[in-house]
Protein backbone atom coordinates (compact mmCIF):
# COMPACT_ATOMS: atom_id res chain seq x y z
CA UNK A 1 0.00 0.00 0.00
CA UNK A 2 0.85 3.61 -0.32
CA UNK A 3 2.23 6.05 2.68
CA UNK A 4 3.09 9.68 2.77
CA UNK A 5 5.18 11.06 5.36
CA UNK A 6 6.04 14.70 6.05
CA UNK A 7 8.39 16.01 8.53
CA UNK A 8 9.00 17.55 10.63
CA UNK A 9 5.69 17.87 12.46
CA UNK A 10 5.73 21.21 14.20
CA UNK A 11 8.11 24.04 13.82
CA UNK A 12 8.94 27.29 14.80
CA UNK A 13 11.52 29.04 13.08
CA UNK A 14 12.61 33.33 13.52
CA UNK A 15 11.88 35.55 10.95
CA UNK A 16 14.55 35.41 8.09
CA UNK A 17 15.43 31.79 8.14
CA UNK A 18 15.39 29.17 5.49
CA UNK A 19 13.69 26.85 5.13
CA UNK A 20 12.92 23.07 3.96
CA UNK A 21 9.99 20.44 4.44
CA UNK A 22 10.31 17.53 3.41
CA UNK A 23 7.70 14.63 1.70
CA UNK A 24 8.35 11.38 0.45
CA UNK A 25 5.76 8.84 -0.90
CA UNK A 26 6.30 5.27 -0.72
CA UNK A 27 4.65 2.27 -2.73
CA UNK A 28 4.39 3.83 -5.95
CA UNK A 29 6.53 5.45 -9.04
CA UNK A 30 5.74 8.96 -10.80
CA UNK A 31 3.39 10.14 -8.99
CA UNK A 32 1.72 13.69 -8.95
CA UNK A 33 2.93 15.66 -5.72
CA UNK A 34 1.22 18.73 -4.64
CA UNK A 35 2.07 21.20 -1.66
CA UNK A 36 -0.67 23.26 0.21
CA UNK A 37 -0.93 25.80 2.37
CA UNK A 38 -4.43 25.85 4.58
CA UNK A 39 -4.40 29.46 6.91
CA UNK A 40 -6.77 29.50 9.28
CA UNK A 41 -10.55 30.17 7.78
CA UNK A 42 -9.03 30.28 4.57
CA UNK A 43 -9.36 26.77 3.20
CA UNK A 44 -6.38 25.20 1.57
CA UNK A 45 -4.37 26.85 -1.33
CA UNK A 46 -2.55 24.75 -3.74
CA UNK A 47 1.03 26.44 -3.98
CA UNK A 48 3.25 23.75 -6.28
CA UNK A 49 2.46 20.84 -7.95
CA UNK A 50 5.11 18.83 -9.89
CA UNK A 51 4.49 15.67 -12.24
CA UNK A 52 7.80 14.37 -12.14
CA UNK A 53 11.14 14.77 -11.17
CA UNK A 54 12.49 18.54 -11.84
CA UNK A 55 8.88 19.42 -13.09
CA UNK A 56 7.54 21.75 -10.93
CA UNK A 57 4.44 24.36 -11.22
CA UNK A 58 3.80 27.38 -9.04
CA UNK A 59 0.40 28.23 -8.22
CA UNK A 60 0.94 31.41 -6.10
CA UNK A 61 3.81 33.76 -6.39
CA UNK A 62 5.32 34.09 -3.20
CA UNK A 63 7.90 33.74 -1.01
CA UNK A 64 8.47 29.86 -1.06
CA UNK A 65 9.87 27.36 -3.62
CA UNK A 66 9.67 23.38 -4.38
CA UNK A 67 12.35 20.74 -6.03
CA UNK A 68 11.86 17.78 -6.85
CA UNK A 69 15.14 15.77 -7.03
CA UNK A 70 13.65 12.48 -6.90
CA UNK A 71 10.43 10.48 -8.02
CA UNK A 72 8.66 10.20 -4.61
CA UNK A 73 10.38 13.31 -2.55
CA UNK A 74 9.23 16.69 -2.82
CA UNK A 75 10.81 19.51 -0.67
CA UNK A 76 9.34 22.85 0.11
CA UNK A 77 11.69 25.73 0.70
CA UNK A 78 12.59 29.28 1.75
CA UNK A 79 15.91 31.68 2.02
CA UNK A 80 13.81 34.25 4.47
CA UNK A 81 10.64 33.17 6.12
CA UNK A 82 8.20 36.06 6.51
CA UNK A 83 6.07 36.23 9.38
CA UNK A 84 2.71 35.68 6.58
CA UNK A 85 4.44 32.28 6.03
CA UNK A 86 2.88 30.69 9.02
CA UNK A 87 0.26 28.24 8.55
CA UNK A 88 -0.17 24.60 8.32
CA UNK A 89 1.54 22.69 5.26
CA UNK A 90 0.27 19.84 3.60
CA UNK A 91 2.00 17.35 1.04
CA UNK A 92 -0.16 15.17 -1.17
CA UNK A 93 0.06 12.59 -3.89
CA UNK A 94 -2.13 11.22 -6.29
CA UNK A 95 -1.90 8.84 -9.65
CA UNK A 96 -2.77 10.64 -12.49
CA UNK A 97 -4.59 13.53 -10.72
CA UNK A 98 -7.16 11.47 -10.14
CA UNK A 99 -7.81 10.85 -6.09
CA UNK A 100 -5.47 13.21 -3.95
CA UNK A 101 -3.76 11.61 -0.68
CA UNK A 102 -2.64 13.69 2.08
CA UNK A 103 0.19 14.00 4.83
CA UNK A 104 -0.09 14.49 8.35
CA UNK A 105 0.91 18.00 7.92
CA UNK A 106 3.49 20.69 9.01
CA UNK A 107 2.37 23.62 11.54
CA UNK A 108 5.06 26.20 10.97
CA UNK A 109 4.99 29.44 12.80
CA UNK A 110 7.07 32.09 12.09
CA UNK A 111 8.03 34.32 15.14
CA UNK B 1 -12.21 28.72 -13.85
CA UNK B 2 -13.85 26.96 -11.05
CA UNK B 3 -15.22 27.83 -7.46
CA UNK B 4 -16.66 25.80 -4.58
CA UNK B 5 -19.24 27.39 -1.80
CA UNK B 6 -19.65 25.87 1.39
CA UNK B 7 -22.37 27.48 2.63
CA UNK B 8 -22.09 26.99 6.45
CA UNK B 9 -18.27 28.10 8.08
CA UNK B 10 -19.72 26.16 11.02
CA UNK B 11 -22.20 23.60 11.98
CA UNK B 12 -23.37 22.74 15.73
CA UNK B 13 -25.82 19.70 16.27
CA UNK B 14 -26.36 17.42 18.86
CA UNK B 15 -24.82 13.77 18.86
CA UNK B 16 -27.50 11.42 16.98
CA UNK B 17 -29.19 13.95 14.96
CA UNK B 18 -28.94 14.12 10.93
CA UNK B 19 -26.88 16.34 9.55
CA UNK B 20 -26.71 18.17 6.24
CA UNK B 21 -23.11 19.88 4.90
CA UNK B 22 -23.82 21.85 1.88
CA UNK B 23 -21.46 22.39 -1.40
CA UNK B 24 -22.50 24.39 -4.49
CA UNK B 25 -19.37 24.88 -6.89
CA UNK B 26 -19.38 26.88 -10.26
CA UNK B 27 -18.37 25.23 -13.29
CA UNK B 28 -17.73 25.64 -17.26
CA UNK B 29 -16.43 22.06 -18.21
CA UNK B 30 -17.75 18.68 -16.18
CA UNK B 31 -15.77 18.21 -12.58
CA UNK B 32 -15.28 15.18 -10.63
CA UNK B 33 -16.50 15.83 -6.91
CA UNK B 34 -14.84 15.17 -3.48
CA UNK B 35 -15.65 15.31 0.00
CA UNK B 36 -12.71 14.88 2.42
CA UNK B 37 -12.76 15.28 6.52
CA UNK B 38 -9.93 17.13 8.46
CA UNK B 39 -9.45 16.02 12.04
CA UNK B 40 -7.77 18.53 14.60
CA UNK B 41 -3.97 18.71 13.73
CA UNK B 42 -4.38 16.17 10.77
CA UNK B 43 -3.86 16.25 7.36
CA UNK B 44 -7.15 15.35 4.82
CA UNK B 45 -9.00 12.07 4.41
CA UNK B 46 -11.09 11.15 1.85
CA UNK B 47 -14.89 11.10 2.81
CA UNK B 48 -16.13 10.11 -0.88
CA UNK B 49 -16.04 11.26 -4.51
CA UNK B 50 -18.22 11.14 -7.55
CA UNK B 51 -16.07 10.57 -10.54
CA UNK B 52 -19.33 8.82 -12.76
CA UNK B 53 -21.99 7.31 -12.22
CA UNK B 54 -24.99 6.97 -10.09
CA UNK B 55 -25.89 10.50 -8.41
CA UNK B 56 -26.06 9.01 -5.13
CA UNK B 57 -22.09 8.20 -3.50
CA UNK B 58 -21.29 6.57 -0.96
CA UNK B 59 -18.19 6.75 1.69
CA UNK B 60 -16.84 5.81 4.76
CA UNK B 61 -17.78 6.19 8.24
CA UNK B 62 -21.64 6.42 7.24
CA UNK B 63 -21.36 9.56 4.89
CA UNK B 64 -23.08 10.12 1.85
CA UNK B 65 -23.64 12.75 -0.94
CA UNK B 66 -25.73 13.10 -3.68
CA UNK B 67 -24.67 14.96 -7.37
CA UNK B 68 -27.29 17.37 -8.52
CA UNK B 69 -25.68 18.23 -11.65
CA UNK B 70 -28.69 21.11 -12.27
CA UNK B 71 -28.28 22.74 -9.35
CA UNK B 72 -24.55 22.03 -9.09
CA UNK B 73 -24.36 20.98 -5.84
CA UNK B 74 -22.60 17.61 -3.71
CA UNK B 75 -24.19 17.98 -0.46
CA UNK B 76 -23.11 15.19 2.23
CA UNK B 77 -24.96 14.24 4.60
CA UNK B 78 -25.03 11.45 7.92
CA UNK B 79 -28.20 10.44 9.23
CA UNK B 80 -26.82 9.84 12.56
CA UNK B 81 -23.91 11.83 13.82
CA UNK B 82 -21.29 10.61 16.31
CA UNK B 83 -18.89 13.31 18.93
CA UNK B 84 -16.50 11.53 16.82
CA UNK B 85 -17.53 12.87 13.63
CA UNK B 86 -16.39 16.59 15.45
CA UNK B 87 -13.65 17.79 12.52
CA UNK B 88 -13.57 20.19 9.14
CA UNK B 89 -14.95 19.21 6.26
CA UNK B 90 -13.77 20.21 2.56
CA UNK B 91 -15.73 20.10 -0.55
CA UNK B 92 -13.41 19.73 -3.50
CA UNK B 93 -14.08 19.80 -7.35
CA UNK B 94 -11.28 19.11 -10.00
CA UNK B 95 -12.42 19.83 -13.86
CA UNK B 96 -12.43 17.99 -16.67
CA UNK B 97 -10.71 19.34 -19.81
CA UNK B 98 -9.97 17.56 -22.83
CA UNK B 99 -10.03 14.30 -21.29
CA UNK B 100 -7.71 15.45 -18.46
CA UNK B 101 -8.43 16.22 -14.81
CA UNK B 102 -7.40 19.42 -13.35
CA UNK B 103 -5.59 20.10 -9.92
CA UNK B 104 -8.52 20.33 -7.15
CA UNK B 105 -10.08 23.71 -6.13
CA UNK B 106 -11.27 23.58 -2.27
CA UNK B 107 -14.33 25.42 -0.33
CA UNK B 108 -13.22 27.01 2.56
CA UNK B 109 -14.37 24.49 4.94
CA UNK B 110 -17.29 23.57 7.35
CA UNK B 111 -16.15 22.73 11.05
CA UNK B 112 -19.03 20.37 12.33
CA UNK B 113 -19.38 20.48 16.14
CA UNK B 114 -21.39 17.36 17.48
CA UNK B 115 -22.19 18.14 20.97
CA UNK B 116 -23.84 15.13 23.54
Amino acid sequence: SQTIHQWPATLVQPVGSPLSLECTVEGTSNPNLYWYRQAAGRGLQLLFYSVGIGQISSEVPQNLSASRPQDRQFILSSKKLLLSDSGFYLCAWSYRANIQYFGAGTRLSVL
Amino acid sequence: AQSVTQLDSQVPVFEEAPVELRCNYSSSVSVYLFWYVQYPNQGLQLLLKYLSGSTLVKGINGFEAEFNKSQTSFHLRKPSVHISDTAEYFCAVSPIVGGSQGNLIFGKGTKLSVKP
